[in-house]
């Protein structure tokens, strides 16, 4: 089955920087990969996804990438700012349809 | 729009009771799902359903058990509770199935303790 890898496991920036949080995964037929964010106390909720299809995506301060080849897809926050701190979790859709979830990245933007 | 709606918020149990987790949602979704979330493992999909009347397990199924009554509420049941089962709690609902890549929405959690 499918195994997602998320690193690092803690990142602390300073404000106005940005972060970058990466993952693996293993099955070759995965083909859709979101990234949650989840907030203290809270249920994780959708940032951004990203289709096999697409090498890249924005949303505003927001990017994912996707290397198909080197099964590797990452998180990018531009322009960092305290209410992005929080718990970050990568996802990948494997072949039997269930979303296997990366351990976590917990963001720290430090004022 | 209350989305999905878990009960109760904080749960203690002694090892060997039992008790259901509640979950509805109100956004007439098709899919339901329950995972649980450790410290250093993501989340873990222990049950799901992909329309009313179905379940399937998922990652972590052992010791529960699931019931779709209807096509809002999606309960979790652990038959006799086990310290290896402390842990958060989370449902969540999409609007079509699993072979469709769409969001997932997710309740605030329950946060169980088993002593």
């Amino acid at each position: 089955g499918e195994n997602v890898e998320q690193h690092p496991s803690t990142l602390s920036v300073q404000e106005g920087d940005s972060a970058v949080i990466k993952c693996t995964y293993s099955d070759s037929a995965s083909n859709y990969f979101p990234w949650y964010k989840q907030e203290l106390g809270k249920g994780p909720q959708l940032i951004i996804d990203i289709r096999s299809n697409v090498g890249e995506k924005k949303d505003q301060r927001i990017a994912v990438t996707l290397n198909k080849t080197a099964k590797h897809f990452s998180l990018h926050i531009t322009e960092t700012q305290p209410e992005d701190s929080a718990v970050y979790f990568c996802a990948a859709k494997d072949s039997s349809y269930k979303l296997i979830f990366g351990s976590g990245t917990r963001l720290l933007v430090r004022p | 729009n209350a989305g999905v709606t878990q009960t109760p918020k904080f749960q203690v149990l002694k090892t060997g009771q039992s008790m259901t987790l509640q979950c509805a949602q109100d956004m007439n979704h098709n899919s339901m799902y329950w995972y649980r979330q450790d410290p250093g493992m993501g989340l873990r999909l222990i049950y799901y359903s992909a329309s009313e009347g179905t379940t399937d397990k998922g990652e972590v199924p052992n010791g529960y058990n699931v019931s779709r009554l209807n096509k809002r509420e999606f309960s979790l049941r652990l038959e006799s509770a086990a310290p290896s089962q402390t842990s958060v709690y989370f449902c969540a609902s999409s609007e079509a199935g699993l072979t469709t890549n769409e969001k997932l929405f997710f309740g605030s959690g329950t946060q169980l303790s088993v002593l």
